[in-house]
């Protein structure tokens, strides 16, 4: 079993839709979760991360950590083309400098 | 801003050929790293410098070295190519290798090997 897990997609919704972006992770020991953005043939680039459990939001986007069940969402509020990319899911490992990434899932946004 | 700067941005190589990728920060960074990235297997870690002066393997360090040249740079060199190897690398650095510490990105290089 990997230690994060992300359906790589692809993933197309209509513009305005609600986005729901899932990690599953195996450790429990993890704390720190992040999402990164790719846009393509870019590198990725920190969108938000949170500590523990609960919610993060920041305008259309919150991040949903669920630590007995060892899920963590993206949702993705009013959805707009610009948002098409690749969005990875990153936990650092209890080290930290081993940050474990999800394989991706590429989400287009039709207008 | 220019951040994270890795060249070359795209390279063709033949089996066996030798090259190296050179990446700069100009973020005064103490940690450096390389990543591979293939379809469906994210990205993984070739290698990394937690400070300068000290490097370390990653999940797959196999047919790559590296050199933390000073605390800006960290090149990544391929000694003998292998198909295997194609990929996208990029370079990045954070400001230390703690927990909940963000990455920056390089914008990658496309290598093939042929």
């Amino acid at each position: 079993q990997k230690e994060v897990e992300q359906d790589p997609g692809p993933l197309s919704v209509p513009e305005g839709a609600i986005v729901s972006l899932n990690c599953t992770y195996s450790n429990s020991a993890f704390q720190y979760f992040m999402w990164y953005r790719q846009y393509s043939r870019k590198g990725p680039e920190l969108l938000m991360y949170t500590y523990s459990s609960g919610n993060k939001e920041d305008g259309r986007f919150t991040a949903q950590v669920d630590k007995s069940s060892k899920y963590i969402s993206l949702f993705i509020r009013d959805s707009q083309p610009s948002d098409s990319a690749t969005y990875l899911c990153a936990i650092p490992n209890t080290g930290g400098f081993k940050t474990i990434f999800g394989a991706g899932t590429r989400l287009f946004v039709k207008a | 801003n220019a951040g994270v700067t890795q060249t070359p941005k795209f390279q063709v190589l033949k089996t066996g050929q030798s090259m190296t990728l050179q990446c700069a920060q100009d973020m005064n960074h103490n940690s450096m790293y390389w990543y591979r990235q293939d379809p469906g297997m994210g990205l993984r870690l070739i290698y990394y410098s937690a400070s300068e002066g000290t490097t370390d393997k990653g999940e797959v360090p196999n047919g790559y070295n590296v050199s933390r040249l000073n605390k800006r740079e960290f090149s990544l060199r391929l000694e003998s190519a292998a198909p295997s190897q194609t990929s996208v690398y990029f370079c990045a650095s954070s400001v230390h290798r703690g927990r909940g510490n963000t990455i920056y990105f390089g914008e990658g290089s496309w290598l093939t090997v042929v």
